[in-house]
């Protein structure tokens, strides 16, 4: 059974600060890693993606991957309050489906 | 470009019942995945359809089925619902199927729930 982990949380960081989440993975052949964020009754929205190892930024959230330790994480820099949400990691399986974790609710304090 | 629609929104329906859920793909993508989110299971793949035909399918019972349309648009059916099939169902398309580079984006999710 191919498993996403995630540290469900929460996780509370004060406003400004580095937000990091971590997620890893049983499914050594996975290629395709995706980070989405969702607000309280809200759907999951994409916000990055990664396939190669090291590092991708965009704008605040870089994410990181290293397929050796099978290990993702996501870093949010200058942590807003309207970051509070819950992060949820993905990871494309071997039938292209999306294998979720359960994800870490981020708690970003004013 | 419009974003993956789904209907209902809302939906109450009584255990035995059945129900049927509607998605409205983004225009271009071919690729429908459905998911089934609970507080305590998380967000679990039910089953993806690309180009009308059921490609993937994860583990749920028989009586959670689909179909996919000429237009892409798909729909979910639930029959002989139980208790425990409330929960938030999520449509997601996506350009490409099956090979890297899959961005999905979901809808707004229907709220099923069975009383």
């Amino acid at each position: 059974q191919k498993e996403v982990e995630q540290n469900s949380g929460p996780l509370s960081v004060p406003e400004g600060a580095i937000a990091s989440l971590n997620c890893t993975y049983s499914d050594r052949g996975s290629q395709s890693f995706f980070w989405y964020r969702q607000y309280s009754g809200k759907s999951p929205e994409l916000i990055m993606f990664i396939y190669s190892n090291g590092d991708k930024e965009d704008g605040r959230f870089t994410a990181q991957l290293n397929k050796a330790s099978q290990y993702v994480s996501l870093l949010i820099r200058d942590s807003q309050p309207s970051d509070s949400a819950t992060y949820l990691c993905a990871v494309e399986g071997s039938q292209g489906n999306l294998i979720f974790g359960k994800g870490t609710k981020l708690s970003v304090k004013p | 470009k419009a974003g993956v629609t789904q209907t209902p929104r809302y939906l109450i329906k009584t255990r035995g019942q059945q129900v049927t859920l509607s998605c409205s793909p983004i225009s271009g993508h071919r690729s429908v995945s459905w998911y089934q989110q609970t507080p305590g299971q998380g967000l679990q793949f039910l089953f993806e359809y690309f180009s009308e035909t059921q490609r993937n399918k994860g583990n749920f019972p028989g009586r959670f089925s689909g179909r996919q349309f000429s237009n892409s648009r798909s729909e979910m059916n639930v029959s002989t619902l139980e208790l425990g099939d409330s929960a938030l169902y999520l449509c997601a398309s996506s350009l490409i199927n099956g090979v890297l580079n899959t961005e999905a984006f979901f809808g707004q999710g229907t709220r099923l729930t069975v009383v």
